[in-house]
């Protein structure tokens, strides 16, 4: 399966600053990323479709001026929170979609945000 | 709407066997997956069902029915390891995955 990293693994920020996390496809071309939140003991939510090189479409509810997106190559997607607040404290995974038959996503190992 | 359903929680003995059942509900179908996440970690990939029946992988086997809009996972001679939540998800016809909220695995020795 793709190899998908994230930077940081965890990051404690102050409310009102921003934030971003890096989604790399390691070992092959993704045009397709997605980004996902998950609360404690919740499944994951998907935030948006990040598409390579067009804006990323973005889930009901989710705000696309506070979540940036960029997904400027073939490799890399962005997630910045803006003035972020303690209720965005959250684990943010990415994955990546795969080229075959089975459509099957491989996930980054996550991001945990702590904004205190 | 689309939904999934899954148990929140389950119980196993070490050595054992259990399944971990999912029904589902969605706008067209490509396809049924079964995730791994440890708690904190990022998920990993179990399996894959999109024609009926069931599919063998090592300990591990997953099933599905699409007319009745079911699927489950079964998990063999159950080690520690195992201890974690297993998440299915169903693909509509946008090719989206549609997320259940994750079935506990307790594994007890």
């Amino acid at each position: 399966g793709a190899v998908v990293s994230q930077h940081p693994s965890r990051v404690i920020c102050k409310s009102g600053t921003s934030v971003k996390i890096e989604c790399r496809s390691l070992d092959f071309q993704a045009t397709t990323m997605f980004w996902y939140r998950q609360f404690p003991k919740q499944s994951l939510m998907l935030m948006a479709t990040s598409n390579e090189g067009s804006k990323a479409t973005y889930e009901q509810g989710v705000e696309k001026d506070k979540f940036l997106i960029n997904h400027a190559s073939l490799t890399l997607s962005t997630l910045t929170v803006t003035s972020a607040h303690p209720e965005d404290s959250s684990f943010y995974i990415c994955s990546t979609r795969g080229t075959g038959f089975s459509y099957e996503q491989y996930f980054g190992p996550g991001t945990r945000l702590t904004v205190t | 709407g689309q939904n999934i359903d899954q148990p929140t929680e389950m119980t196993a003995t070490e050595g054992a066997i259990v399944q971990i059942n999912c029904t589902y509900q969605t706008s067209g179908f490509n396809g049924l997956f079964w995730y791994q996440q440890h708690a904190g970690e990022a998920p990993t990939f179990l399996s894959y069902n999109v024609l009926d029946g069931l599919e063998e992988k090592g300990r591990f086997s997953s099933f599905l029915s699409r007319s009745k809009g079911y699927s489950y996972l079964l998990l063999k001679e159950l080690q520690m390891k195992d201890s974690a939540s297993y998440l299915c998800a169903a693909m509509d016809s946008n090719y989206q995955l549609i997320w259940g909220a994750g079935t506990k695995l307790i594994i007890k020795p």
